[in-house]
């Protein structure tokens, strides 16, 4: 089977970086995807590695290491709006994607 | 707005009952997913379906069931209802076309509440 471990809470104070990072286990997958979800609403796409190293959109950057089983979602100038829940996914043929259990970010003034 | 719309918003029934959620994807999109998360288990991958056959199937339980539609719209079946069910389903969809990577966008959810 497949399965991810994400930290459950990060705190991080406005205007500063914060990294999630994300295991996972599996034999086989296409990349890491990460989506971001606030309080309960519908998860939204922030980010793909199909190939190691790193991806960068804006404030938000990913990373993956398929030697590690790694990656990571580094979130820079850090604003109160990025209060949400993380999720890391493995994105598998078909496009199913099979996901971590969450990191829930709390930004700090 | 993803573009992707799902019925009911909220849908409040009794244990043993049936119910139907219904998504309907974005304008193009072939490939719909459904989802369960409940407070415990996360974001749980439950069916696949590809222009209207089942593509994939995760951890979903016998007594649940979905389908596709010619017109793509997606129906989840959940039958003899326990309160472990309780939970926020989710629909996506992408236009999946194989090989490289199709973001898939999600719908506002059905929040299922089992008494």
């Amino acid at each position: 089977g497949q399965s991810l471990e994400q930290p459950s809470e990060v705190t991080a104070v406005e205007g500063a970086i914060v990294q999630i990072n994300c295991t996972y286990q599996t034999s086989g997958f296409y990349g890491l995807s990460w989506y971001q979800q606030h309080d309960g609403g519908a998860p939204t796409f922030l980010s793909y590695n199909g190939l190691d190293g790193l991806e960068e959109t804006g404030r938000f950057s990913s990373f993956l290491s398929r030697s590690d089983s790694y990656g990571y979602l580094l979130l820079q100038e850090l604003q109160m709006k990025d209060s949400a829940s993380y999720f890391c996914a493995l994105y598998n043929q078909g496009g199913k994607l099979i996901f971590g259990q969450g990191t829930e970010l709390s930004v700090k003034p | 707005d993803s573009g992707v719309t799902q019925t009911p918003k909220h849908l409040i029934t009794a244990t043993g009952q049936r119910v139907t959620l219904r998504c309907s994807p974005r304008s193009g999109d072939l490939s719909v997913y459904w989802y369960q998360q409940s407070l415990d288990q996360g974001l749980q991958f439950l069916i696949q379906y590809y222009n209207g056959e089942e593509r994939a199937k995760g951890n979903i339980l016998e007594r649940f069931s979905a389908q596709q539609f010619p017109d793509l719209h997606s129906e989840l079946n959940l039958s003899s209802l326990e309160l472990g069910d309780s939970a926020l389903y989710f629909c996506a969809s992408s236009v999946y076309r194989g090989g490289s990577y199709n973001e898939q966008f999600f719908g506002p959810g059905t929040r299922l509440t089992v008494l």
